[in-house]
């Protein structure tokens, strides 16, 4: 049973270009939410897609964008990078609907932007 | 503003010893609470949750206290050893879990052999 995998798992980009990362959910879930770590912080959520619409959203600017397919997998998208959007990104899966259902964890994909 | 402040920054324990970590909220509508641990190069991987309708849960020999009336709970490593040697983080979310994680800035533990 695949859990959440996540690609590239490392990436490198400069500054002002564009990245999407990917993401496909763990079997048998249909909700994605994207999450960036710091280093040495704990993960920050950027936002969540059910039924391939945006379901909620962390406190992050509009370069961030994302996407649902039918099969439940996911891409993250920033535009316009920036040095400070240096990080790991996160993708973690749950079942959908409300409550009650944990959210598991991909590896990431370690972002460097030069 | 941090909604979920988690305590120590680090920790260093003997092989054996009891490891605490604690962490504190301001949400009330928070209603779900899990500790993930998270090991370099991969990602939080759940190890124990608990909802504020309890006050303890172990499994093995992890357990969560939680005190709804303060907003704080913490976990608890029993017998620690050296494998448990990772970042955790506690984390809270309002609508059971699948909502959106609001995560401490978690905890090195180092587990001396």
């Amino acid at each position: 049973d695949a859990g959440v995998t996540q690609s590239p798992t490392h990436l490198i980009k400069t500054r002002g270009q564009q990245v999407t990362l990917r993401c496909s959910p763990k079997s048998g879930h249909d909700t994605v939410s994207w999450y960036q770590q710091a280093l040495g912080q704990g993960p920050q959520f950027i936002f969540q897609y059910y039924e391939e619409e945006e379901r909620q959203r962390g406190n992050f600017p509009d370069r961030f964008s994302g996407h649902q397919f039918p099969n439940y997998s996911s891409e993250l998208n920033v535009n316009a990078l920036l040095l400070g959007d240096s990080a790991l990104y996160l993708c973690a899966s749950t079942n959908g609907g409300w409550g009650n259902q944990p959210q598991h964890f991909g590896d990431g994909t370690r972002l460097s932007i030069l | 503003q941090q909604q979920v402040k988690q305590s120590p920054q680090s920790l260093i324990v003997q092989k054996g010893g009891i490891s605490i970590i604690n962490c504190a909220y301001e949400n009330t509508a928070f209603d779900y609470f899990p500790w993930y641990q998270q090991f370099p190069g991969k990602g939080p991987a759940l190890l124990i949750a608990i909802r504020p309708d309890v006050s303890e849960k172990k499994e093995g020999r992890f357990t969560i206290s939680f005190n709804k009336s303060a907003k704080q709970f913490s976990l608890h490593i029993m017998d620690s050893q050296p494998g448990d040697s990772a970042t955790y983080f506690c984390a809270a979310s309002e609508e059971g879990g699948s909502e959106k994680l609001v995560f401490g800035k978690g905890t090195k533990l180092t587990v001396n052999p």
